[in-house]
């Protein structure tokens, strides 16, 4: 069974860094790409980039260049979201999702993990 | 970037109706288009893709139409397991782009 797995719910200030997981299992995790998805409360979704776990090839959207950096660990089957410096703004729900092969939509998605940023 | 619009944000509807969902992109999209469903505190779960290509285990009730500019999620007949949000998603060209999504309300 195919299953995206990620990290808790955290809270930080305004300034402070983060990284947030997404574990895939049951399937070769370095044969799709992950992607990343914004969800601010009581909105729609967001595509932020995506990254293959093969070769780390990353794209961002441009509203999330240079905002946020993608990354994983292959050996371990995880994908990574990070902050360096995280502004109120960044409170939302994030998902991690997998690219159908051949495709570009997601056919798997993560739980999602809460970010809120508050001082 | 190609964009994508649901109008009505919110559609009522009552158990046993045929509701149909609009989503209208800002250029052709050819048949690239999917659908996801959410409801309240959980992730989108994929409908459909390709316009009208059921995902594994969705039920018959959903279908999909429409080509180009123009798309419909339909459901032929509601049920109580199918209130919930509902997203298209063009991938037709980069960046790939939701629709601000449709909310099926009890009516």
């Amino acid at each position: 069974e195919v299953q995206l797995v990620q990290s808790g719910a955290e809270v930080r200030k305004p300034g402070e860094s983060l990284k947030i997981s997404c574990k895939g299992s049951g399937y070769t995790f370095t044969n799709h790409w992950i992607g990343w998805v914004r969800q601010m409360p009581g909105k729609g979704l967001e595509w932020m980039g995506i990254i293959h776990p093969a070769d780390s090839d990353t794209r961002y959207t441009p509203p999330f260049q240079g905002q946020v950096t993608i990354s994983v660990d292959k050996s371990n089957n995880i994908a990574y979201l990070q902050w360096n410096s995280l502004k109120a703004s960044d409170s939302a729900m994030y998902y991690c999702a997998r690219r159908r092969d051949a495709y570009n939509f997601f056919d798997y998605w993560g739980q999602g993990t809460l970010v809120t940023v508050s001082s | 970037d190609i964009q994508m619009t649901q109008s009505p944000s919110t559609l009522s509807a009552s158990v046993g109706d045929r509701v149909s969902i609009p989503c209208r992109a800002s250029q052709s999209v050819s048949t690239w288009l999917a659908w996801y469903q959410q409801k309240p505190g959980k992730a989108p779960k994929l409908l459909m893709y390709e316009v009208s290509i059921l995902e594994s285990g969705v039920p018959s009730r959903f279908s999909g139409s429409g080509s180009g500019t123009d798309f419909t999620l339909t459901i032929s007949s509601l049920q109580p397991d199918d209130f919930a949000t509902y997203y298209c998603q063009q991938y037709n060209s980069y960046p790939w782009t939701f629709g601000q999504g449709t909310k099926v309300e009890i009516k």
